[in-house]
């Protein structure tokens, strides 16, 4: 079975803290992503990285970066956590190509006081 | 405009009735297109791939109208367990784009 794993599922900071979000694959996907989920708003695209060292901005980056220094891994970071990024972040990986899949981690619910 | 339109519902049914979701997307290069359903919280999961020869998996069908930029799915027989938040979902260049989902309440 495909295995994205998240590393916390429920997270508390407060306002100016720099946020890790770590997102681990261990089918070898070229593609991840990063996506939040709002109620009213849906999922909506932060970051995406196709390959090693690569990234490029979803439809919502602003207050965020990503890393991803090995394919198993991407991670998001909230540079100076605030209140309107509390929300649930997914992270999901998928293969190369046109008709593929998108396999999510269980979701983090971070919330910024 | 949103890339991909669904109605939000609720759906409230009862069981054994028939439902049917829409979806329409406005990026005509669209390459593949699926749905998704995500439980309370609970992560999206993949249920279907869609077709324009449409597809059928027991009692969920799924077509594809690519003239009319428009996905649908339909459920047979509802059964309590599928109630949650259908998701429709178009595929650009390995890039997903997700509607905001339909929700479905099965009643007994």
């Amino acid at each position: 079975d495909v295995k994205v794993t998240q590393s916390s599922r429920y997270l508390v900071k407060r306002t100016g803290e720099k946020v890790f979000l770590e997102c681990v694959q261990d089918m070898d996907h070229e593609n991840m992503f990063w996506y939040r989920q709002d109620p009213g708003l849906g999922l909506r695209l932060i970051y995406f990285s196709y390959d090693v060292k690569m990234k490029e901005k979803g439809d919502i980056p602003e207050g965020y970066s990503v890393s991803r220094e090995k394919k198993e891994r991407f991670s998001l970071i909230l540079e100076s956590a605030s209140t309107n990024q509390t929300s649930m972040y997914l992270c999901a990986s998928s293969t190369t190509g046109g008709d593929t899949e998108a396999f999510f981690g269980q979701g983090t619910r971070l919330t910024v006081v | 405009r949103k890339e991909v339109e669904q109605d939000p519902g609720p759906f409230n049914v009862p069981e054994g009735a028939t439902v049917a979701f829409n979806c329409t997307y406005s990026n005509s290069a669209s390459q593949s297109f699926f749905w998704y359903r995500q439980d309370c919280r609970k992560e999206p999961k993949l249920l279907m791939s869609v077709y324009s020869s449409g597809n059928e998996d027991g009692r969920f069908t799924a077509q594809l109208n690519r003239a009319s930029q428009y996905i649908s799915l339909l459920i047979r027989d509802s059964k309590l367990s599928d109630s949650a938040t259908y998701l429709c979902v178009v595929n650009k260049s390995g890039k997903s784009t997700f509607g905001d989902g339909t929700t479905l309440t099965v009643k007994p």
